[in-house]
């Protein structure tokens, strides 16, 4: 079956640094792109970033271009989020989603069950 | 950025009865290979996201027929031919033809 485990959240002061990691299993990681959708406390869906089966080519939503780093290690089944400088407004339940390729990048077809980062002081 | 727009973006529903969510975007999202980069997505309650429709039109493995997607370009629907209680939450589509990617406001359903 297939599977996805995020860890690494918790509570952080503004301006700190978070490692969130996602461990796949029950697919061929290496070939599959990976996704990280975040949502605010009682807020809506939003991308965050994404990385390429190679890790390759990464992408990032403006609100975190800069700060925060997508990385994978396929001999690990892992993708990570590096996550520096954070705010207030970074607060949210931080999802890692697998690509759906038929077509590639078409959707995102397997979620965890989410890791929760809290920014405050 | 390409914005997505969703309404309703509450939904009573009496069980046994159809339900529809539009969406459009701001951009059209027809890709030069003829599809539309559109997918749908339900949060339940207490629960991650799990896909219900991709390319616009294309039912996820395990899908119930009873949910179907249409549109192309700009403007999308999402129906639901006959509302069950299990299919009570948050339904979101998402623009995959572009990064940054984004999502809809999100419409709750619910049961009457």
């Amino acid at each position: 079956e297939v599977h996805l485990v995020e860890s690494g959240g918790g509570l952080v002061q503004p301006g700190g640094s978070l490692r969130l990691s996602c461990e796949a299993s029950g697919f061929s990681f290496g070939t599959f792109g990976m996704t990280w959708v975040r949502q605010a406390p009682g807020r809506g869906l939003e991308w965050v970033s994404a990385i390429s089966a190679s890790g390759g080519g990464t992408f990032y939503a403006p609100s975190v271009k800069g700060r925060f780093t997508i990385s994978r290690d396929n001999s690990r089944n892992t993708v990570s989020l590096q996550m520096n400088s954070l705010r207030a407004d970074d607060t949210a339940m931080y999802y890692c989603a697998k690509e759906f390729q038929s077509p590639p990048w078409s959707a995102f077809d397997v979620w965890g069950r989410g890791t929760l980062v809290a920014v405050s002081s | 950025d390409i914005v997505m727009s969703q309404s309703p973006l509450s939904l009573p529903v009496t069980p046994g009865e159809p339900a529809s969510i539009s969406c459009r975007s701001s951009q059209s999202l027809l890709h030069f290979n003829g599809n539309n980069y559109l997918g749908w997505y339900l949060q339940k309650p207490g629960q991650s996201p799990q896909l219900l429709m991709y390319l616009g039109s294309s039912r996820a493995s395990g899908v119930p027929d009873r949910f179907s997607g249409s549109g192309s370009g700009t403007d999308f629907t999402l129906e639901i031919s006959r509302v069950e209680a299990e299919d009570v939450g948050v339904y979101y589509c998402m623009q995959v033809l572009q990064t940054p990617y984004t999502f809809g406001q999100g419409t709750k359903l619910e049961i009457k």
